[in-house]
């Protein structure tokens, strides 16, 4: 099946510096690529997501890059803010309906 | 945020007890899936169902079985509780499998 390794684990950035998270995956039949933020005691929510006929995707600050020939794909926060701090997660999955997702990063902006 | 239930939100049982977790949605979504969340491991798919009556396993599916009878219920059911599934789990549905998930408020489960 499919392994997505996230890296880091944690992230420590100061407020208005960027923050990048990177992961790989095993599978070279996966084709969608979500990224999740979870905020302290609730469910994860979906922040942006690529699909491998695409190499970059961005929604305001933040942004998504898929290389599929190296097989990793990052996400990248700009002028990070105090309420970007919470737990991100990639995933991966192919037309199975299946997502496996990275083991996350905890994210803390710093004022 | 979409129309997903997570019933009971906290539980503790006793070792060896069954356990009964309900995910209720309102927007008659296909997919439905089951996930337990545990440090250092992400999010782990335990079960999944693609309509009704139609489930299949996921990565960690040892010691659960799933029901569903209805579109908007899914059922989750540890047969005998042990501690290895204290763990925060996770219900969430997507409408077309590989797609957007929407995910629930989640479930804290403990067993001792």
């Amino acid at each position: 099946g499919e392994n997505v390794e996230q890296h880091p684990s944690t992230l420590s950035v100061q407020e208005g510096d960027s923050a990048v998270i990177k992961c790989t995956y095993s599978d070279s039949a996966s084709n969608y690529f979500p990224w999740y933020k979870q905020e302290l005691g609730k469910g994860p929510q979906l922040i942006i997501d690529i699909r491998s006929n695409v190499g970059e995707k961005k929604d305001q600050r933040i942004a998504v890059t898929l290389n599929k020939t190296a097989k990793h794909f990052s996400l990248h926060i700009t002028e990070t803010q105090p309420e970007d701090s919470a737990v991100y997660f990639c995933a991966a999955s192919r037309n199975d309906y299946k997502l496996s997702f990275g083991a996350g990063t905890t994210v803390t902006v710093r004022a | 945020d979409a129309g997903i239930t997570q019933s009971p939100r906290h539980k503790v049982t006793e070792t060896g007890t069954p356990v009964t977790l309900r995910c209720h949605q309102t927007e008659n979504h296909r997919y439905m899936y089951w996930y337990r969340q545990d440090p250092g491991h992400g999010l782990r798919l335990i079960h999944y169902s693609y309509g009704v009556k139609d489930t299949d396993k996921g990565e960690v599916s040892d010691g659960y079985s799933v029901s569903r009878s209805k579109t908007e219920d899914f059922l989750l059911t540890l047969e005998s509780a042990t501690s290895s599934q204290t763990s925060v789990y996770f219900c969430a549905i997507s409408e077309s499998g590989g797609d957007e998930a929407f995910f629930g408020q989640g479930t804290r489960l403990t067993v001792v």
